[in-house]
């Protein structure tokens, strides 16, 4: 069974622009989350996806924003880049019969 | 606000000791906590969880406390092994086990030493 796959791998962004990450969660699994992680602040919760409507969000301003497809599949943006947003960015899913399950995740700079 | 807390970021034992690593929690609305290993590079991978009618789960040299009165958790391994160096983090939810949204602490470095 194919895990959370996340594209891409690794990320290098200007200041000011937007990026776009991609996740495909594990079949049949329909709830996929957003976790942002930076040696400061952690894993923190950027908000979660199920049958293509938003269920949660965490503490994050409007710039960081996401959506879920009919095949479950997601996406997240972020628009007007800041070099703050460098981080790890963690996809995962879940199934009311599996816990999270994460992909490896994408590595954002900003420069 | 930090809801989940793990107060020691790192933590060095001996081959075939017992490690024990803390999380504190101050949301007493939160009904099911996991534990969740990490290497470099990679994304979290699930351990061992517990829910809040219980208050100890194990699985094989994984073992998992709940306090519930003090909001406390802890995860025990015994025998530590060298492979099981990595960042531990200990996660929160309320709700259901599976709401999609976790509240992780800051994660504590264990190093296993051969």
């Amino acid at each position: 069974k194919a895990g959370v796959t996340q594209t891409p791998r690794y990320l290098i962004k200007t200041r000011g622009q937007q990026v776009t990450l991609s996740c495909s969660p594990i079949s049949g699994h329909r709830s996929v989350s957003w976790y942002q992680q930076t040696p400061g602040q952690g894993l923190q919760f950027l908000f979660e996806y199920f049958s293509e409507t938003q269920r949660n969000k965490g503490n994050f301003p409007g710039r960081f924003s996401g959506r879920q497809f009919s095949n479950s599949r997601s996406e997240m943006n972020v628009s007007t880049l800041e070099l703050g947003d460098s981080a790890l960015y963690l996809c995962a899913s879940s199934s009311p019969a599996a816990v999270e399950t994460f992909g490896s995740g994408t590595r954002l700079t900003v420069v | 606000d930090q809801q989940v807390k793990q107060n020691s970021p790192s933590l060095s034992v001996q081959e075939g000791r017992i490690s024990i690593l803390n999380c504190d929690y101050t949301n007493s609305m939160f009904d099911y906590f996991l534990w969740y290993k990490k290497y470099p590079a990679e994304g979290p991978t699930f351990l061992i969880s517990i829910s809040s009618i219980k208050d100890k789960n194990e699985d094989g040299r994984f073992t998992v406390f709940l306090n519930k009165s003090a909001k406390h958790l802890s995860l025990h391994i015994v025998p530590s092994q060298p492979g099981d160096s990595a960042v531990y983090f200990c996660a929160a939810s309320h709700g259901s086990s599976n709401t999609g949204k976790l509240i992780f602490g800051q994660g504590t470095t264990l190093q296993v030493k051969p």
